[in-house]
């Protein structure tokens, strides 16, 4: 069984700091993983996914993320806050091709002026 | 291009009625997806759709629920009879199924339903 778990539901950073949420996975099978964005009255949207290729992922709005599989991690970061991140992170890991997403908690990140 | 639409945005009902989700996806997707997050919890995978066809129902909790997709496109989500628990926003999500890669899933906006 999959599951996925993201440490610390509240993140708090000042505007210009580095951005780290963190995410860790559980999967019997090479997972594809993926990082969603909701912000406020929104629907879900994708920041970024792992489906294999390079372990260093790139996403929108100068979010990255580093598959580890010695760690079985894959946090998510972004070197400066911008006041417009303020939002709720997903995590989630699939088996790949059209399958199920398994959910962390989300971690709701506020910027400091 | 439209994304994933749903309607309602909000429902109220009092236990015991009965509610239907709808969930538009984006056109030419064969496959869709329902996810509910229940307040405080995470977001829970409920069914996948391929075309009009369920191919996991896995998440879905009990007999009150319902799911159909006509003719493979839009999907409705019935609930009958509402329960207090059932409260919680529910996702649509539908993707292209592409075999072999991690397919991008397109999520809705959710709709909130409120069981009082």
């Amino acid at each position: 069984a999959q599951s996925v778990t993201q440490l610390g539901s509240h993140v708090s950073v000042s505007e210009g700091a580095l951005v780290l949420l963190r995410c860790n996975y559980s999967s019997s099978v090479p997972p594809y993983l993926f990082w969603y964005v909701q912000y406020p009255n929104q629907g879900l949207q994708l920041l970024l996914k792992y489906t294999s290729a390079a372990t260093l992922v790139k996403g929108i709005n100068g979010f990255e993320a580093e598959f580890k599989k010695s760690e079985t991690s894959f946090h998510l970061t972004k070197p400066s806050a911008h006041m417009s991140d303020a939002a709720e992170y997903f995590c989630a890991v699939s088996r790949g091709g059209a399958q199920k997403l398994v959910f962390g908690q989300g971690t709701r990140l506020t910027i400091n002026p | 291009e439209a994304g994933v639409t749903q309607f309602p945005s909000h429902s109220v009902i009092e236990k015991g009625q009965t509610v239907t989700l709808r969930c538009d996806p984006i056109s030419g997707h064969d496959n869709l997806y329902w996810y509910r997050r229940v307040m405080g919890k995470e977001i829970k995978f409920l069914l996948h759709f391929v075309k009009e066809s369920k191919q996991d129902e896995s998440g879905m909790p009990n007999n009150r629920f319902l799911a159909e997709r006509t003719g493979g496109t839009y999907s409705t989500l019935k609930v009958q009879p509402a329960e207090l628990e059932d409260s919680g926003v529910y996702f649509c999500a539908s993707s292209e199924g592409l075999a072999g890669v991690g397919d991008t899933q397109y999520f809705g906006p959710g709709t909130r339903l409120t069981v009082l």
